[in-house]
């Protein structure tokens, strides 16, 4: 347990369905991240948040919608996906946003999302 | 950004030390490098940071040359379940967060 939780660990889902992704810390950090990880590919940073508000958005499709309702839960609503949106979902928390020391990132276990 | 370049793959003797090199000739004063790990299927796991000198943890050390153009991880006595992706990441000298790349692939060998 990285005090980084993520829920389901596994989601299988259609293309017409929506679904919600969730992480949840309680390491009192200010920042929270979401990084997608297709089959042997590099970890893809989707969406940056800190202090609740969206500082990053890496040109991610509007298919994928995030929500930050307070620091210690982030969310990752899902709809009209497709295929090649199967990946491994990670979120992941910091003290601060980087740009200087810290303790670096503690990552969640991930979502293991398949589209079908 | 500063990037990193990382050899594809290593393998390492049960027991013996694991020297990951990462090159990062780009990197700037104020930048930081920092190594995670992830093992098959997880989420990335951090090990250890530095800037100027060299820094050791309970998991491994991490020697930054002079000029810090380059850096070592050193797991001194690798074990198998250190078998995973190692990544060398310089903190970003702008923009929010960490950016991943491919990362070395050490495979420890019974």
């Amino acid at each position: 347990e990285t005090g980084v939780t993520q829920t389901p660990r596994h989601l299988v889902m259609g293309m017409t369905n929506k679904k919600s992704l969730k992480c949840e810390q309680h390491l009192g950090h200010n920042a929270m991240y979401w990084y997608k990880q297709s089959a042997k590919k590099p970890l893809e940073l989707m969406f940056v948040y800190s202090l609740e508000e969206r500082v990053e958005n890496n040109s991610v499709p509007s298919r994928f919608s995030p929500e930050c309702p307070n620091s210690s839960h982030l969310f990752l609503h899902l709809h009209t996906l497709q295929p090649e949106d199967s990946a491994l979902y990670l979120c992941a928390s910091s003290q601060e946003l980087v740009g200087g020391s810290n303790y670096g990132y503690t990552f969640g276990s991930g979502t293991r999302l398949t589209v079908v | 950004d500063a990037k990193t370049t990382q050899p594809t793959s290593m393998d390492c003797a049960e027991g013996r030390a694991a020297n990951l090199p990462c090159n990062h000739s780009t990197i700037s004063g104020n930048e930081y490098v920092y190594w995670y790990r992830q093992i098959h299927s997880q989420g990335p796991q951090y090990i250890i940071h530095g800037l100027k000198n060299n820094e050791t943890n309970e998991m491994a050390s991490l020697i930054i040359t002079e000029d810090r153009k380059s850096s070592t991880l050193i797991l001194p006595h690798a074990t198998l379940r250190d078998t995973a992706v190692y990544y060398c990441i310089v903190s970003p000298n702008s923009g929010y967060a960490l950016n991943f790349g491919k990362g070395t692939s050490l495979l420890v060998t019974p």
